[in-house]
């Protein structure tokens, strides 16, 4: 079974700064995948960013990076130049072998302007 | 279509009542999910179909509830004898591939309130 942690119920972040949210994973799978997801207000579910557990290099997509860890088992979301529109409830997520997504708990972030 | 499609947005039903919430994937995708996530939490899994094969449901809460992907497309959850506890929004989720390398793409949900 895998769990995801997010220890973060809420961030705060000036605009125009950069913030990390963070995660860590348990699970037993050699070969895993990992996933950032961005839920605002309206509930879509957004996808942000994948990092494969073979990937030797973190994954970056425009302003978010993920900080992967393996050894520490942990996955941070680092946005960069936050903005206001990246208020929102963040979900870290990890696959097992077929797709199925397990969540994590969330993190709101709200950003100040 | 473009994305996930779901409906209805938004469902009440009385308790006791049955209700079914529809799923229209993205065309082509074979891997499709239901979720349920109660207010200020994670979605939880519920049930997973590879085409029109139910591969997992030991997501699914009891018996009263049931899903169906008959043709390998839409897919239809249905919640018989709804009770307060079944208040959540429901999701639905496709994917191109069975390998977990591609991210699920997400519907808006359906919004279920029973009363």
């Amino acid at each position: 079974a895998q769990k995801i942690t997010q220890t973060q119920p809420g961030m705060f972040v000036q605009e125009k700064e950069a913030v990390t949210l963070d995660c860590t994973y348990d699970t037993s799978d050699p070969s895993y995948g990992l996933f950032w997801y961005k839920q605002p207000s309206s509930g879509e579910m957004i996808f942000l960013i994948y990092q494969g557990s073979y990937d030797q290099q973190n994954a970056t997509e425009g302003r978010y990076s993920l900080n992967f860890q393996k050894a520490r088992k942990s996955a941070n979301l680092v946005i960069s130049a936050s903005q206001l529109g990246d208020s929102a409830m963040y979900f870290c997520a990890a696959f097992t072998s077929y797709g199925k997504l397990t969540f994590g708990q969330g993190t709101i972030l709200t950003v100040h302007p | 279509g473009a994305g996930v499609s779901q409906s209805p947005r938004y469902k009440v039903a009385k308790r006791g009542q049955d209700v079914a919430l529809r799923c229209d994937p993205i065309s082509g995708h074979v891997s499709l999910f239901w979720y349920q996530q109660a207010l200020g939490q994670g979605p939880e899994f519920l049930t997973y179909f590879q085409n029109e094969a139910q591969l997992d449901k030991s997501g699914l809460p009891s018996d009263r509830f049931f899903a169906e992907r008959p043709e390998g497309s839409v897919s239809t959850l249905k919640i018989q004898r709804t009770q307060q506890e079944d208040s959540a929004v429901y999701l639905c989720a496709s994917s191109i591939t069975t390998g977990g390398s591609s991210p699920l793409h997400f519907g808006n949900g359906t919004r279920l309130t029973v009363t």
